[in-house]
């Protein structure tokens, strides 16, 4: 079973900042947490991971907060192409542990 | 280009028929997946393969198949034994097993529909 709860959709205006909440309250020390999202159709695409610190890419940006039960990711100027559903995962140490998916939040940007 | 090759996007079959379905890779990855994905649901794990000639079973590995001859590839052979093999198909890869901070990338999937 997936170890996040997300919630099932969000709206979000175009251009303004995309804020995509996630609790994992029983990750262990040494897991990762990843995101991904699905655009319609497509396969998943890898957007950001962290362990404890807070992460940016040219992406987005990921907020963990300080006891790693619950994070954020942040989208900073939503367009409609990151209309999808995220997924928040976290991922056991071992190399290459599978991803285990929950259903994700379903993101719709709003022109 | 390298990147992970799914094939056929799209594929028809019979009901009581094995069909199999191609996952190629060029990244040189250790480590391949099958997922299966139905209509406004997560991605569930079919079959796991971190390095050749071995693989695990995932969730819901029942009525599926698989090989790790090479590589670069990890076809998936859904057989008549599965009950409702209408679905979303994806393969994913990801680098060598000693790296704990690896991003699995994934094909673009193959929609198998059964009638």
């Amino acid at each position: 079973d997936a170890k996040t709860t997300q919630p099932t959709s969000m709206d979000c205006a175009e251009g303004r900042a995309a804020n995509l909440p996630c609790n994992h309250s029983t990750i262990s020390g040494n897991e990762y947490v990843y995101w991904y999202r699905q655009i319609h159709s497509q396969g998943p695409q890898y957007i950001i991971h962290g362990l404890k610190n807070n992460e940016t890419n040219e992406m987005a940006s990921l907020i963990i907060t300080e006891d790693r039960k619950s994070s954020t990711l942040i989208l900073p100027h939503a367009t409609l192409r990151d209309t999808a559903v995220y997924y928040c995962i976290v991922r056991g140490y071992s190399g290459n542990t599978p991803l285990v998916f929950g259903k994700g939040t379903r993101l719709s940007v709003i022109a | 280009d390298g990147g992970i090759t799914q094939s056929p996007k799209y594929l028809f079959r019979k009901e009581g028929q094995n069909v199999t379905l191609s996952c190629e890779q060029n990244l040189n990855h250790d480590a391949m997946y099958w997922y299966r994905q139905d209509p406004g649901q997560g991605l569930r794990l079919i079959y796991y393969s971190q390095i050749v000639n071995d693989f695990q079973k995932g969730d819901i590995a029942e009525g599926y198949s698989v090989s790790r001859e090479k590589k670069e590839s990890f076809p998936l052979t859904v057989t008549s034994a599965q009950k409702n093999p209408t679905a979303f198909y994806l393969c994913a890869s990801s680098i060598d097993p000693s790296r704990v901070n690896t991003e699995a990338f994934f094909g673009q999937g193959t929609r198998l529909t059964v009638v």
